[in-house]
């Protein structure tokens, strides 16, 4: 069945560093793909998507590049702050329904 | 815009219990989802309706979970009787329509079963 895996987390950065979270997934057919973001005491909402190979999803500085030959769609960002601190999760949805599936989640947290 | 609606925001009760969560999705969204969300892993999809129909309901316990949404507008999600792993952050998203559309997610109930 589909599934996404996340690098283990928690990631600790210093504020403007560089920003990479790993994800790869399995599926049957052409999903498309997101990142979505919790922020503390607020609900998920969705950060970025790419719904076809090669597409990039950007927004508020984070990018992610859907790589059909390696399943990857690996999260970056050139300089983290400290409000970037958050729960990400990276899912894909497949079907006419779009259901999504679920990476586990990683925490960042940026320091000063 | 107002977003969606969730109540409560926690609830404690005892196994065996039962217990009802409430969705009112934003307006005009016809698609809703209810999701689970142990600690430490993704949402999981439970269910999924579009209007008052079901979609996909093959992630719901239906042993013991069962959802509805009447007039196809709010939803409720009701567990009888609980288990300890029932345990949880329940989820509800709606979007416009499912395909290629985005969710967007209420913010959640915890539930705690002791």
């Amino acid at each position: 069945g589909d599934s996404v895996t996340q690098m283990e987390g928690p990631v600790t950065l210093s504020e403007e560093a560089f920003l990479t979270i790993n994800c790869t997934y399995t599926a049957t057919g052409y999903p498309s793909l997101f990142w979505y973001v919790q922020y503390p005491g607020e609900g998920l909402q969705l950060l970025l998507k790419a719904t076809k190979a090669d597409d990039k999803g950007s927004n508020k500085g984070f990018e992610a590049t859907y790589r059909k030959e390696t399943t990857s769609f690996h999260l970056e960002k050139g300089s983290v702050q400290v409000s970037d601190s958050a729960v990400y999760f990276c899912a894909l949805g497949t079907g006419a329904n779009s259901k999504l599936t679920f990476g586990k989640g990683i925490t960042l947290s940026v320091r000063p | 815009e107002a977003g969606v609606a969730q109540s409560p925001r926690y609830k404690i009760i005892e196994k065996r219990q039962s217990v009802a969560f409430w969705c009112n999705p934003i307006s005009g969204h016809a698609t809703l989802y209810w999701y689970q969300q142990i600690l430490g892993q993704g949402p999981k999809l439970l269910i999924q309706f579009q209007n008052n129909g079901v979609v996909d309901d093959s992630q719901l316990p239906k042993d013991r979970f069962s959802a509805e949404r009447l007039k196809g507008v709010d939803s409720t999600l009701k567990i009888q009787p609980a288990k300890l792993e029932d345990s949880a952050v329940y989820l509800c998203a709606s979007s416009l329509a499912p395909a290629g559309n985005e969710q967007f997610f209420g913010p959640g109930t915890r539930l705690t079963v002791l």
